[in-house]
């Protein structure tokens, strides 16, 4: 089945080390997306891409950095990461087919779990 | 901006109705709707479009009044598997989706 997959889905890290989250796709979309949840405060948006050519900060972009090597492939890496950026992280996937300004459904991975010590 | 849910959480007695609202300060064109189970990835169930346009997905369907710039999602006769995190998301000036902070439902026997 065409599907996002995310590794690693659990990592716990030191302060300071830098890490990398991985997420792949197999639906053939142009669009992906990293997201950030924390408990009460739904899924925050960290770096969006809608094309290989084409990555943007979203709402919480500081500290974090991202990279689209393929169409299928969208990495998210914390240069220094700090406990603060404990958290769920969700790669999501999306087909732009509609009108301007709109989006249609998103498909999410798994998630990572990033404990930050 | 992100949009505004209400309740924040909502307990039911299974066959119960409930009525989960999405609303936003700037115009709508679409409303998206997820649900997240516990330990799991959020899951599309429907986008509403401008037009006042209602859908369906099990017993769960909403609605969206772009004049009032809301949507509501509506869960009839509720079931224990109904439970979960729901989230709206609007779609942002660049084309992003910007999701809502959740309304939690937890459907007890």
């Amino acid at each position: 089945d065409a599907d996002v997959t995310q590794t690693p889905r659990n990592r716990i890290t030191k302060t300071g080390k830098r890490i990398m989250l991985e997420c792949s796709q197999t639906k053939g979309h142009d669009r992906m997306y990293w997201y950030r949840q924390d408990p009460g405060l739904g899924l925050r948006l960290i770096y969006y891409s809608f094309d290989v050519k084409d990555i943007n900060k979203g709402e919480i972009s500081d500290g974090y950095s991202v990279s689209r090597q393929a169409q299928a492939k969208f990495s998210l890496s914390l240069e220094s990461a700090i406990p603060n950026q404990t958290a769920l992280y969700f790669c999501a996937t999306s087909d732009f087919k509609g009108l301007a300004g709109m989006d249609n459904e998103q498909f999410f991975g798994p998630g990572t779990r990033l404990t930050v010590l | 901006q992100q949009p505004v849910q209400s309740p924040q959480a909502v307990i039911l007695r299974e066959g119960e109705d409930a009525v989960i609202n999405c609303s936003s300060s700037k115009a709508l064109y679409s409303v998206h709707w997820y649900r997240q189970k516990h330990g799991e990835a959020p899951v599309f169930l429907m986008i509403l479009l401008k037009g006042g346009e209602q859908k369906g997905h099990e017993k769960i369907s909403a609605s969206f009044n772009e004049k009032k710039q809301q949507s509501s999602l509506y869960l009839t006769a509720s079931q224990l598997s109904y439970s979960g995190t729901y989230f709206c998301g609007t779609v942002g000036s660049q084309g992003n989706l910007i999701f809502g902070k959740g309304t939690k439902l937890s459907v007890k026997p």
